[in-house]
């Protein structure tokens, strides 16, 4: 079965200091792995996705993620926060059976402090 | 290009009253997902639909929830007799084709049941 684990429920940076967020992935096959964000009362945005060609994914607002797969990790980063930032953030495993349903953790709320 | 569309934001149902929440997908697209986000959780997901056709309601609970995708109109998540628990918000994505890597979010459903 495919799954994502994102090892921290919160994490708390400082305004200019880097970002990483963990997660971690199960599967019996090369997975699909998409990083999405989600603002207070908002909608999901996508930030990258990893579909089996590069390792190092890059997205927008500055944020890139790496698939490793002797780590199965897909840990998002960002070399420096911005206030605008803070959010929930979802590391998401696409199935790959007829649905291509996605699988979302559990989430991962950031706080950025001044 | 209009994005997915989903109405009403914000909907407050009391206990025993049926909830109708509308999904538009993206132009040119006919694969429509429904996800369901608990409060503090990450989303979980309910039904997959082509037009006219539910091909996965895996998601679903087994009594008083519906969907439904038809040939001319917006995709319908339909709850009967509302309860507290679905209290939630209610997403919907929609995809060109089934194996398009990427889903588009709408900007949510809030279910609020009194």
């Amino acid at each position: 079965a495919q799954s994502v684990t994102q090892l921290d429920s919160h994490v708390s940076v400082s305004e200019g200091t880097p970002v990483l967020l963990r997660c971690n992935y199960s599967s019996s096959y090369s997975p699909s792995l998409f990083w999405y964000v989600q603002h207070p009362n908002k909608g999901l945005q996508l930030l990258l996705k990893y579909t089996s060609a590069a390792t190092l994914v890059k997205g927008i607002n500055g944020f890139e993620a790496e698939f490793k797969k002797s780590e199965t990790s897909f840990h998002l980063t960002k070399p420096s926060a911005h206030m605008s930032d803070a959010a929930e953030y979802f590391c998401v495993v696409r199935l790959m059976d007829s649905s291509y349903k996605l699988i979302f953790g559990s989430g991962t709320r950031l706080l950025v402090r001044p | 290009n209009a994005g997915v569309m989903q109405n009403p934001r914000h909907l407050v149902r009391r206990r025993g009253q049926e909830a109708r929440l509308r999904c538009s997908p993206m132009k040119g697209h006919s694969h429509v997902y429904w996800y369901r986000q608990l409060p503090e959780e990450g989303l979980k997901f309910m039904v997959y639909l082509q037009k006219e056709n539910i091909i996965d309601e895996s998601g679903m609970p087994k009594e008083r929830f519906s969907a439904e995708f038809p040939k001319e109109g917006p995709s319908i998540l339909r709850i009967q007799q509302v309860v507290r628990g679905d209290s939630a918000a209610y997403f919907c994505a929609s995809s060109p084709e089934v194996s398009s890597y990427e889903q588009y979010f709408g900007p949510g459903t809030r279910l609020t049941v009194t």
